[in-house]
């Protein structure tokens, strides 16, 4: 099956420092992923969606310059939380829809970012 | 506006009894419904994707059904391993492939 990765898994930052989180798709090219959002005890919201070559699409109400999405490859997008302040603290979670694998979005693991 | 709505929010069932969850979805020109289980602190693994009306699908003691408005996921004699939150999500007909979710049903399954 289509596995994604995600790193770090879970990392600690202190209030107004940048954090980079690592989507990969191991084992197929995606062209298109996605970053989701996850608070305790609710369902994913879709944050933006990241295309191979050019710019994040994002959802109303989330801030491109505070979320910085780059697609440089088929199998890499990364998600930079600049100047991360407490309210940023949150699941994230990614996704992608290969052009390899049929049928649905695969997920990874997530990462728990905490902005002290 | 597209909407996914999931009920009961959560459900508690003893080991052995069989229930449904379900997913009520205003969409129009759906291209896909997709049913994932989530386990705490982990992301979504899929399990289903439904394409037409009356399709259906089964992977060990889950069956998934798909009629034009809705969507049911039954449990059949459910086991204390399939506690985990469960969400549906439909492709829409547009938009870069994107998926709207709904806020998920928490089972929770006792021995």
């Amino acid at each position: 099956g289509a596995v994604v990765s995600q790193h770090p898994s879970r990392v600690i930052c202190k209030s107004g420092t940048s954090v980079k989180i690592e989507c990969r798709s191991l084992d197929f090219q995606a062209t298109t992923m996605f970053w989701y959002r996850q608070f305790p005890k609710q369902s994913l919201m879709l944050m933006a969606t990241s295309n191979e070559g050019s710019k994040a699409t994002y959802e109303q109400g989330v801030e491109k310059d505070k979320f910085l999405i780059n697609h440089a490859s088929l199998t890499l997008s990364t998600l930079t939380v600049t100047s991360a302040h407490p309210e940023d603290s949150s699941f994230y979670i990614c996704s992608a829809w290969g052009t390899s694998v049929t049928d649905t979005q695969y997920f990874g693991p997530g990462t728990r970012l905490t902005v002290l | 506006e597209d909407q996914v709505t999931q009920s009961p929010e959560a459900l508690r069932l003893q080991e052995g009894e069989s229930s449904s969850l379900n997913c009520s979805y205003t969409v129009s020109g759906l291209r896909g419904l997709f049913w994932y289980r989530q386990d705490p602190g982990k992301g979504p693994e899929f399990l289903f994707t439904l394409y037409s009306a009356g399709e259906e699908k089964e992977k060990e003691r889950l069956k998934a059904t798909l009629t034009k408005k809705e969507s049911f996921l039954h449990i059949t004699a459910p086991k204390p391993e399939d506690s985990a939150t469960y969400l549906c999500a439909v492709h829409l007909p547009r938009g870069f492939q994107k998926l709207v979710f709904g806020t998920g049903t928490r089972l929770l399954v006792s021995p």
